[in-house]
C-alpha cells in the first residue's frame, strides 16, 4: 500500500495566477499520475511524472499550462498556471500501475474567481 | 466508443435492495479490471480487482464477460453507507496507466 500527502487540500485563487500542488508518498515509487477531477465527472489524466524525466502529457494537457517536477521517488508538484475559472476543479496525484492497487491524494479542490 | 464506459445513474435504489451496474471496456486484451468507491469530496478507492471471471467480497460481487467485454457489479442487501459514486477502471495497453469510466452514483434511500 500506499499513504500520499497531497497539498494544498483546497484553495481559492484569483485568476492569472498560479497554484502549484505538492504530493508526497510514504513510499518509492517509479511513476506518479496527476488527474482532474470537474464536478460529476470521472478522473482525466493530465500526465504521468516520471522521475529523472519530463513528464508524459496527455492530450490537451501542455507543459506550459501544467508544469510538473519530479524530483526524487517520493514527490511531485503540479502547478496550474496563468489560472482561469475554467481551471477550477478537484486536483489528484495517484500512484500504482494498472495491474496494481492505485492509491490517490487527499485532492486538492481549486476555485478560480 | 469510449475506452470505458460505465451505466449512467444516479441509480435510487431503497435500502436493502440489490442493485447492479456494468461497465463496458474497448480493449479485448485487457487482463485485469477495477471497481473503486468515490465518497462524496473524497479520493477513490478500491473497492474490487477482477482478474479472472469474477470475485466475490462480502455482499460485493464482480463479474467478467471477456465475450460481450463488460464487467458488472452486483451489491446485495444494500446499506445506507453504500451510497457513492463507483468508477470503473481498466489498465491502458501498457498496463501502467489506468482508463477511467465516468462514474455511477448509487444513492440508497432508507
Amino acid at each position: 500500500s500506499a499513504v500520499i500527502s497531497q497539498k494544498p487540500s483546497r484553495d481559492i485563487c484569483q485568476r492569472g495566477t498560479s497554484l502549484t500542488i505538492q504530493c508526497q508518498v510514504d513510499s518509492q515509487v517509479t511513476m506518479m499520475f496527476w488527474y482532474r477531477q470537474q464536478p460529476g465527472q470521472s478522473l482525466t489524466l493530465i500526465a504521468t511524472a516520471n522521475q529523472g524525466s519530463e513528464a508524459t502529457y496527455e492530450s490537451g494537457f501542455v507543459i506550459d499550462k501544467f508544469p510538473i517536477s519530479r524530483p526524487n521517488l517520493t514527490f511531485s508538484t503540479l502547478t496550474v498556471s496563468n489560472m482561469s475559472p475554467e481551471d477550477s476543479s478537484i486536483y489528484l496525484c495517484s500512484v500504482g500501475s494498472g495491474n496494481t492497487e492505485a492509491f490517490f491524494g487527499q485532492g486538492t479542490r481549486l476555485t478560480v474567481v | 466508443r469510449k475506452e470505458v464506459e460505465q451505466d449512467p445513474g444516479p441509480f435510487n435504489v431503497p435500502e436493502g435492495a440489490t442493485v447492479a451496474f456494468n461497465c463496458t471496456y474497448s480493449n479485448s486484451a485487457s487482463q485485469s479490471f477495477f471497481w473503486y468507491r468515490q465518497d462524496c469530496r473524497k479520493e477513490p478507492k478500491l473497492l474490487m480487482s477482477v482478474y479472472s471471471s469474477g470475485n466475490e467480497d462480502g455482499r460485493f460481487t464482480a463479474q467478467l464477460n471477456r465475450a460481450s467485454q463488460y464487467i458488472s457489479l452486483l451489491i446485495r442487501d444494500s446499506k445506507l453507507s453504500d451510497s457513492a459514486t463507483y468508477l470503473c477502471a481498466v489498465p491502458k495497453d501498457s498496463n501502467y496507466q489506468l482508463i477511467w469510466g465516468a462514474g455511477t452514483k448509487l444513492i440508497i434511500k432508507p
